[in-house]
């Protein structure tokens, strides 16, 4: 079965640096997710992209946010520079295709820590 | 706001009981309801969704209902077992033209099964 899949599974970084998470989601789907998850919290969302454009972006989703899909299978977040506040596990989701299209399936997750 | 409450936050119960999780969501546009289950460090895995259309759905040990009246859904879990002890997230969509949608998440309920 396809998964969603999200590289680096943990990455390191110091406050103020710039970082980029991965994912690729699954091939036919249309709409791509990201959700950030802080450590003991709930599954906030952050943006939706569809068309090759943001669809709907949450509060938390500020400038120092952007999300891409530079080709036709890698959809990416940028966190242009890192707070203290931005560590957390940080979601991937794709849905739009098949038989469920409504549901997400989720990557599993990118652990940011931000020294 | 959008918002989505859940109890309890945590529940233990033993191997071989039933656990209920309740969930009440605020947007009245929400029409699809997914629960997941997050075990420690892993991805939000979907294990049953109901739609706004249909009342109750089962598969095997896992129940949803849904009162879309009353803005309440909930999952039942018979015949516990240990596997089952995990994280367990509840969601509502909010759903949008373009035909994608935005999952709001409950706070989760931690259940753990004692053998």
């Amino acid at each position: 079965e396809p998964e969603v899949t999200q590289t680096p599974s943990h990455q390191v970084t110091q406050m103020g640096q710039e970082v980029i998470l991965r994912c690729v989601p699954i091939s036919n789907h249309l709409y791509f997710y990201w959700y950030r998850q802080i450590l003991g919290q709930k599954v906030e969302f952050l943006v939706s992209f569809y068309n090759n454009e943001i669809s709907e972006k949450s509060e938390i989703f500020d400038d120092q946010f952007s999300v891409e899909r530079p080709d036709g299978s890698n959809f990416t977040l940028k966190i242009r520079s890192t707070k203290l506040e931005d560590s957390a596990m940080y979601f991937c989701a794709s849905s739009g295709g098949g038989e469920r299209p409504d549901t997400q399936y989720f990557g599993p997750g990118t652990r940011l820590t931000v020294l | 706001g959008e918002n989505v409450e859940q109890h309890p936050s945590t529940l233990s119960v033993q191997e071989g009981d039933s656990a209920v999780i309740k969930c009440t969501y605020s947007d009245s546009a929400s029409n699809y309801f997914p629960w997941y289950k997050q075990e420690l460090g892993k991805r939000p895995q979907l294990i049953i969704d109901i739609r706004s259309n249909v009342g109750e759905k089962k598969d095997q040990r896992i129940a949803v209902t849904l009162n879309k009246t009353a803005k309440h859904f909930s999952l039942h879990i018979t015949e516990t077992q240990p596997e089952d002890s995990a994280v367990y997230f509840c969601a509502a969509t909010i759903p949008f033209s373009g035909g994608y949608n935005k999952l709001i998440f409950g706070a989760g309920t931690r259940l753990a099964v004692h053998p």
